[in-house]
Order: structure tokens, then sequence, then C-alpha cells
């Protein structure tokens, strides 16, 4: 099992490009999340998708748009890159949403330059 | 005030020496805690889960105090793959009722020779 994948690993952007950041798991997860991590801030949920079908916003939504395309897939797009976005992103996918003890499975991240 | 607060470190500590880490949270509705780690430039991954009665996994011992809304990490006999950065974790409930976890932003630990 390849656990939860993600692409690109590495992207420069400039400012007010747009682009979609992939993730995959092959853990049959209901839930999906991205989340961002930046120096002193801890990792910021932006959005996240309790099961198939369904998304909502986390903690620092704003610029950022997800899709949930099946229950492998959950991608995260940005519409115009703006330099606040510089960061590193991690997808995570875990049992179930509202059970409290799931484990979090993490991608290996994606490092954003805007 | 951050809901989950962790002293950032760096620890640097020599190999076999015993080290703690304390990581206070806000919100006392959490219900779940957890002790990450992460290495370098790679993913985080979960160390282990924290449990009222406190619980052992090897060299590693974590405890949980839910008066005082303090979570402890301690690594005894510490090795040179220790070294890495530490989240501690936790749980809470939304105004929706929506269930997520906060992350502290993490202790630096580094193991030396």
């Amino acid at each position: 099992n390849a656990g939860v994948t993600q692409t690109p690993k590495f992207q420069v952007l400039k400012t007010g490009q747009s682009m979609t950041l992939q993730c995959a798991q092959d853990m049959n997860h209901n839930s999906m999340y991205w989340y961002r991590q930046d120096p002193g801030m801890g990792l910021r949920l932006i959005y996240y998708s309790a099961s198939e079908g369904t998304t909502d916003k986390g903690e620092v939504p704003n610029g950022y748009n997800v899709s949930r395309l099946n229950k492998r897939e959950f991608s995260l797009r940005l519409e115009s890159a703006a330099p606040s976005q510089t960061s590193v992103y991690f997808c995570a996918s875990s049992e179930a949403e509202g059970t409290g003890g799931n484990e979090q499975f993490f991608g290996p991240g994606t490092r954003l330059t805007v | 005030r951050k809901e989950v607060e962790q002293d950032p470190g760096p620890f640097n500590v020599p190999e076999g020496a015993t080290v703690a880490f304390n990581c206070t949270y806000s919100n006392s509705a959490s219900q779940s805690f957890f002790w990450y780690r992460q290495d370098c430039r790679k993913e985080p991954k979960l160390l282990m889960s924290v449990y009222s009665s406190g619980n052992e996994d090897g060299r590693f011992t974590a405890q949980l105090n839910r008066a005082s809304q303090y979570i402890s990490l301690l690594i005894r006999d510490s090795k040179l793959s220790d070294s890495a950065t530490y989240l501690c974790v936790v749980n809470w409930i939304s105004n929706f009722g929506n269930e997520k976890l906060t992350f502290g932003t993490g202790t630096r630990l580094t193991i030396i020779p």
C-alpha cells in the first residue's frame, strides 16, 4: 500500500497563477483533510471531507477550494495564488471523522512557493 | 491564547538521557489526545495516543492531567533516532458538532552523541 500520496512535491508559482494539489489514499478511508504548515504556526486545517460527496471548511479556508472526486481522491485548488499561501501543504486521511481516536495518516507534503 | 501550547525548544539532550515534554490545551471539552512525531522535512506520524490512565510504549510514556489540561511525553534512554519534532495534538468539537484535531507547534528534540 502506498498510503497517502501527493503531487507535486514542489511547486513555484507567480502571484495570481492557479494550481491544483492532488491527493490520493489507498486505505479505503472515509475522511480526508488538507492542512498547511507554517513556521511557528503548527498544522492548520484548510478543508476536510468527512465522507465521499461532502466537504467543509476548516480553520483557514480563504483562497482555497476543494473537490472530493471519489473516495480515494481529494484535491486542493488555489485559484489565484498569493505570497501568503507560501507553505507546506499536507493531505491526510483517517478511517472516520467524529470518532475521536482515529489516527490520521499524512502524505509526504507539497512545498509551495508563491 | 493558543488552543494547544508547547515549549518549542530546541531541547539538546545527550544520548541515553531522559527528556520530558509538556503541552497544555485550552478546550476543556477535548476528548482525545495524541503525540505525533515529525522528522525534518517529512510528514507527521502518530507516535502514541494518550489515555487518562497514562500509557507506556517501550521507552515512551504519555500522561494526561484533565484537571490541569496538561499532557506530557517522557522519553527514557534517548537514542539518536529520537531526534525529531514532537507535536502535541488534541481533538476539539466545533460549534457545529464537528470533531477536529488541533496541532501544537511542536517541540524540537536533538539527541547529541
